[in-house]
């Protein structure tokens, strides 16, 4: 499985944007690009998910660099809500290991009032 | 609409002790996972369930880990002659096998073997 390099952790300000990278060096064509977060004491939950083009939901922004080789989750306005950890995964749309997904450690957000 | 539910929410047991773990899937979703969370640590996969298919057991630890899923519904997680180093949280998500197959997270239940 491509896997991903995340740093450890990141510090953003109340009602600033946040940039949050992830390299993914090996990834495939078939690769999608998933971001999920956890709060503290919580499960993950979704947050966005891409392939080539960049996309957009409520939550956040996904843009995608154009050798797909790395990405960056993008919050706007970062709220003291946000303060999670956030995993980069990528998800393999065909093949037998499709099901799992590979988590590493993640970037633990950490937001300041 | 309810989510993934899971109980207990914790659970303190003695070494040597047999635990069972419950998931309750969202309605409908045919796909259900088991991950392991130690302290600090990104997610483990367990096991997988899909539909009438055989499951995926590959991320079970060892044999004294057993999952069974009945119904298609309700997942039940055994491990047997716990050990403390089983201590972690563990979490179950489903996903409806459509697309992207996004997976929801239940709570997950905090064991804790003295």
């Amino acid at each position: 499985d491509a896997k991903t390099t995340q740093p450890n952790s990141m510090e953003s300000n109340e009602e600033e944007p946040v940039h949050l990278p992830c390299n993914h060096s090996t990834i495939s064509g078939t690769d999608y690009i998933h971001w999920y977060r956890q709060l503290p004491s919580q499960g993950p939950e979704y947050v966005i998910h891409g392939l080539t083009s960049n996309v957009n939901n409520r939550m956040a922004s996904l843009a995608i660099a154009e050798d797909r080789k790395s990405s960056t989750l993008i919050l706007h306005r970062a709220t003291l809500r946000d303060a999670a950890v956030y995993y980069c995964i990528l998800r393999r749309l065909f093949g037998g290991n499709n099901r799992k997904l590979i988590w590493g450690l993640g970037t633990s957000l950490a937001v300041n009032p | 609409g309810a989510g993934v539910s899971q109980s207990p929410s914790n659970k303190v047991t003695e070494k040597g002790k047999d635990v069972e773990l419950r998931c309750d899937p969202i309605s409908g979703h045919t796909a259900l996972y088991w991950y392991r969370q130690s302290l600090g640590q990104g997610l483990e996969f367990l096991i997988y369930f899909q539909g009438n298919s055989a499951p995926d057991k590959s991320g079970l630890p060892s044999d004294r880990f057993s999952a069974e899923r009945t119904g298609g519904s309700v997942s039940t997680l055994t491990i047997q002659r716990t050990q403390q180093e089983d201590s972690a949280v563990y979490l179950c998500a489903s996903s409806s096998h459509v697309g992207q197959e996004t997976q929801y997270f239940g709570p997950g239940t905090r064991l804790l073997v003295l």
